[in-house]
This record gives C-alpha cells, structure tokens and sequence, in this order.
C-alpha cells in the first residue's frame, strides 16, 4: 500500500541554519502531497501542499518540490527561527476520500 | 468561525468502560476524518465521511465506531476501552477529497488505565 517515510529527529539547529527535511512516499497513481506542522499542544496545519509533479509549494519562507522521478517531497528553509521549532509531517493524499497518509514525524528544534 | 472544535480536551478511562469524542466543524465542509496519534509516530486514519449518512473505515478502525447524521457532526465511539486506546485523537474536514486541505481540531488526549 501507499506509504510516506521521513528522516528521522529530532533535528537540532541555530537560528539562520539552512534546513532539509527529507520525505519520500510510495504510491500506485498520482497522489497529492502535503507537509502539515504541529506546534506544540496543537493540532496539525497545512504549512505547504503539491498537487502534481513538478508543482512547488512554498509558505512562510518553506519550498517543497513534487519529485515524481525521484518519489520525494524534501522540505526546505532558508533561514530557521526559533518560531519555527515545531514536528513536521509530509503526508500524500490517495485521492480517494482524500484521506491521508502520514510519515511518523520530524521535531525540528532551532536555538537562538 | 471555530474550525474543528473536539471535546474533551482531556479523559481519563478505566479499561472496559465507553465514552464518545465529541467533532464539529462550522466550515460547511462535506468529507470529515478522524485519525490517532501514538507516540513518536504520525497520524493514522480511523474513519472517515465523504458525506452526511456516509462513512467508510481507514487503517485502524477495530474498537471505534462513528455516525454522520450531520454535516456538522462527526462523533468518534469507543467501546470497551483498551489500553492500546491511549493515544491522542484528531478530528479534521476538509471541503472535498484530496487535493484539498484538512483543517484539524485541537485534538483530545485519551487515557485508558
């Protein structure tokens, strides 16, 4: 069945680090993907979504680039804050009900 | 606008008893899921509507049960409880299937003893 696989943390960085997190999934057709951030305490939101390869999703200065060839979705920053110490999920939706299947989780912390 | 409200916050169990973990979304928004969050590991998808009067299982349904009598409502049921039950559950809704974002509520601890 579909799966999504994430590297491993927690990931422990200064502030204005560069950051990768790496994401791969396994998929039969052509599943939409997602990177959600849980602060902690709290539910999970949407930080950046793909829809088809190709696609890149960027917010709040993240990017993550829909590689079909390569079954990846890395998230990646520029520049980390302490604002942004949180678990990240990638996830890929399979298109039918939409439901989504999560990778276990990266906790990023970033020190001042 | 709420979002996804989920009560309670919080639940002590002992094991056999039952409860129900309460979901409401003010969104107007068609498909609704509900997932578990153990320890160190992601979400995993316990039920889930495309609609009212329309439910389907996911990854883990055995012990829970649900209802969709609502657009609104989307309660989570568990019978018996099991210790394997504690975890932290997630309702969330989106407005359809899966290109679409899903908005989660705050989530409810739940501790079977």
């Amino acid at each position: 069945g579909d799966s999504v696989t994430q590297m491993e943390g927690p990931v422990t960085l200064s502030e204005e680090a560069f950051l990768t997190i790496n994401c791969t999934y396994t998929a039969t057709g052509y599943p939409s993907l997602f990177w959600y951030v849980q602060y902690p305490g709290e539910g999970l939101q949407l930080l950046l979504k793909a829809t088809k390869a190709d696609d890149k999703g960027s917010n709040k200065g993240f990017e993550a680039t829909y590689r079909k060839e390569t079954t990846s979705f890395h998230l990646e920053k520029g520049s980390v804050q302490v604002s942004d110490s949180a678990v990240y999920f990638c996830a890929l939706s399979d298109n039918q009900g939409g439901k989504l299947i999560f990778g276990q989780g990266t906790e990023l912390s970033v020190k001042p | 606008n709420a979002g996804v409200t989920q009560t309670p916050k919080f639940r002590i169990l002992k094991i056999g008893q039952s409860m129900t973990l309460q979901c409401t979304q003010d969104m107007n928004h068609n498909y609704m899921y509900w997932y578990r969050q153990d320890p160190g590991m992601g979400l995993k998808l316990i039920y889930y509507s495309v609609g009212a009067g329309i439910t389907d299982k996911g990854e883990v349904p055995n012990g829970y049960n649900v209802s969709r009598s609502t657009t609104e409502d989307f309660p989570l049921r568990l019978e018996l409880a099991a210790p394997s039950q504690t975890s932290v559950y997630f309702c969330a809704s989106s407005y359809s299937g899966a290109t679409y974002e899903q908005y989660f509520g705050p989530g409810t601890r739940l501790t079977v003893t």
